[in-house]
């Protein structure tokens, strides 16, 4: 079973600043990671799949990157709806895995 | 639209039973693999269950495999799980998610959850 490992658990952010979000693999997942972002009581929402290929209607300021077992998702300028949980995702090996979060809070 | 919506979640003591629902529509449902993903309340996702377009492959998570059963039916429109010897630790929301289905398995969309809450 591959291990998401996402870091931090918690960042702290000032509107209009950049937040990098880092997720691991325990082992090569070549580019087949997705990314998602939660609000409090909705369901996940897809924001990148194939590690760096955002999805309709995701914003520009989103984007991720990464191959193999480092992956990164940046929001290049934060806006207040961008304060949320974020969690990568794994598909190259079954059982698909989720990381554990991170929590993007307002600095 | 493209939408999911899910019911049949609720109370159950341990060791209980429930049939989760997901229905389906704007989309042809008949083409697309699904999946079911929990979240227990506070906690993170979870991968449950996944199931071909035609029902012919079956996957479940090593924690459901056992007691859960995913099912499909094409012709309504619609995704199942079928929950049993229900234990506290089942305790989540559970979510279906249209998959990207072929060689990738991303979620896209997600339902609006339905509760289960195992306690005696």
């Amino acid at each position: 079973e591959i291990v998401m490992t996402q870091s931090p658990a918690t960042l702290s952010v000032s509107p209009g600043e950049r937040a990098t979000l880092s997720c691991r693999a325990s082992q090569s997942v070549i580019t087949n990671l997705a990314w998602y972002q939660q609000k409090p009581g909705q369901a996940p929402r897809l924001l990148i799949s194939g590690a760096s290929t955002r999805a309709t209607g995701i914003p520009a300021r989103f984007s991720g990157s990464g191959s193999g077992t480092e992956f990164t998702l940046t929001i290049s300028s934060l806006q207040s709806e961008d304060f949320a949980v974020y969690y990568c995702q794994q598909y190259n090996n079954w059982p698909l895995s989720f990381g554990q979060g991170t929590k993007l809070e307002i600095k | 639209e493209v939408q999911l919506v899910e019911s049949g979640g609720g109370l159950v003591q341990p060791g209980g039973s429930l049939r989760l629902s997901c229905a389906a529509s704007g989309f042809t449902f008949s083409s697309y693999e699904m999946n079911w993903v929990r979240q227990a309340p506070g906690k993170g996702l979870e991968w449950v269950s996944y199931i071909s377009s035609s029902g012919s492959d079956i996957r479940y998570a090593d924690s459901v495999r056992g007691r859960f059963t995913i099912s499909r039916d094409n012709a309504k429109n619609s995704l199942y799980l079928q929950i049993n010897s229900l234990r506290v630790e089942d305790t989540a929301v559970y979510y279906c998610a249209r998959d990207s289905s072929g060689w990738s398995n991303w979620f896209d969309p997600w339902g609006q959850g339905t509760l289960v809450t195992v306690s005696s």
